[in-house]
Formats: structure tokens, sequence, C-alpha cells
């Protein structure tokens, strides 16, 4: 089955350190992937597509500079929080999908982000 | 506007006896519909698709769910719950004429499956 890795699980970083979040399509190449945060026993909320070899979409009260997004291949893209701050800590959560309208998104398992 | 409803926060079932976790969904034309499954401290996996065809979809760990287009909803099932099937459940929708592919997902149920 469709296989999305997504580093690390867990990070614990003082307040202003920048946090890279790695999300790789294992067994399938990925043109577009998506990030998502999740709060705490609620839905996901989408931040922003993220195509490869452009720009990433960012939804509406994402920021583009506080949240990067870089999707250099076809199986890799990755999320930086930069000087991150206690009010960014959540749970972020990647996935990727097929080429394909009718294929499924497919989920890493997290990254719980805790900023002291 | 595309909207999903579960409007069940939380459903709770006896080991064995069957289950259903209900959505119902706002969108134009032919929605693309899904149902995932999320466990605690993990990301979410998908359970089963309705795209076109047969209204009722078969899927993962024996979950099914069927599609009713006049009443606009895609209710999950399983006959026999387990208690491993204690989680939280979202149902999800995407619009085909949207070239986007993102995902509008309902506010998520938590399934409580108890001995």
């Amino acid at each position: 089955g469709a296989v999305v890795s997504q580093h690390p699980s867990w990070v614990i970083c003082k307040s202003g350190t920048s946090v890279k979040i790695e999300c790789r399509s294992l067994d399938f190449q990925a043109t577009t992937m998506f990030w998502y945060r999740q709060f705490p026993k609620q839905s996901l909320m989408l931040m922003a597509t993220s195509n490869e070899g452009s720009k990433a979409t960012y939804e509406q009260g994402v920021e583009k500079d506080k949240f990067l997004i870089n999707h250099a291949s076809l199986t890799l893209s990755t999320l930086t929080v930069t000087s991150a701050h206690p009010e960014d800590s959540s749970f972020y959560i990647c996935s990727a999908r097929r080429q394909g309208a009718e294929e499924p998104q497919h989920f890493g398992d997290g990254t719980r982000l805790s900023i002291l | 506007a595309q909207s999903v409803a579960q409007p069940e926060d939380q459903v709770n079932v006896a080991e064995g006896n069957p289950l259903t976790v209900k959505c119902t969904y706002s969108v134009s034309g032919n929605p693309y519909l899904f149902w995932y499954v999320q466990y605690p401290n993990r990301g979410l996996q998908f359970l089963l698709k309705y795209i076109t065809g047969d209204n009722l979809v078969k899927g993962s760990y024996g979950f099914e769910a069927e599609f009713n287009k006049s009443q606009t909803s895609f209710h999950l099932k399983k006959p026999s719950a387990l208690v491993s099937d204690s989680a939280l459940y979202f149902c999800a929708v995407r619009d085909p004429s949207i070239n986007t592919g993102k995902l509008i997902f309902g506010q998520g149920t938590t399934l409580q499956v108890k001995p």
C-alpha cells in the first residue's frame, strides 16, 4: 500500500528555534503533498498544498514566512517552522497523493511539536 | 459553500454490536467521499472511498459505507464492532471539479467500543 513517512515524530525545543519536518512518500511519487495542523480533539486544519517544483499554496491566515514549505522532489516535502514560539506547539500531519483524480490522500504519522 | 458534517461527537457501542458513524455533506456535483481513522498520536489511516458505481463500498478492517445521493450521506458501518475499533473517525469529501485535490474534513467522531 501507499506509505508516507514523517520525521521526526516528536520535537521539543526552545522558543526561537526553527524546526524542520520531513514528509516522504516511500513507494510512490507524489506531485502534491499537503500539510495540516491538528489541535487536541479537533479536526485537521489544512495549512498549505505543496506542489513539486513550484511554490506552495497557503490557506488563508497561514503565514508563509512562518511556515516555509519546500517540495524539491516527487517524494519529499519539508515544512520548516521558523522562529517557533509556544503558540506554534501542535500536531502537524502531512499527506501525499498519487497522481490520479480518484486517489486518496495517504497520511504520515504526524509530528508532535512542543515549544518551551 | 462545501462542507461535511459528522453530527455525533461520540458514538458508544458494545463489542459485537453493529456500529454506524454518520456523515452528511454539502458539495455541488458528484463528490468523492472518504473515511479515515485516527488512533492517538498517529496520522490518519485510509479506510474506504466512494467515487462512482455501487453505493455500498467495502473497505479495510471490515468497514463499509453507503453512499446515499438523495440524503447526501455517507455513513460508515460495521456489522460487529471490536474494542480495537475505538478511535477517532473522519469523513472527508473532495470536489473533483477542483483540481487541487484538497479534502474537506468533518469534525470527527470518537467511537468508543466497550467490552
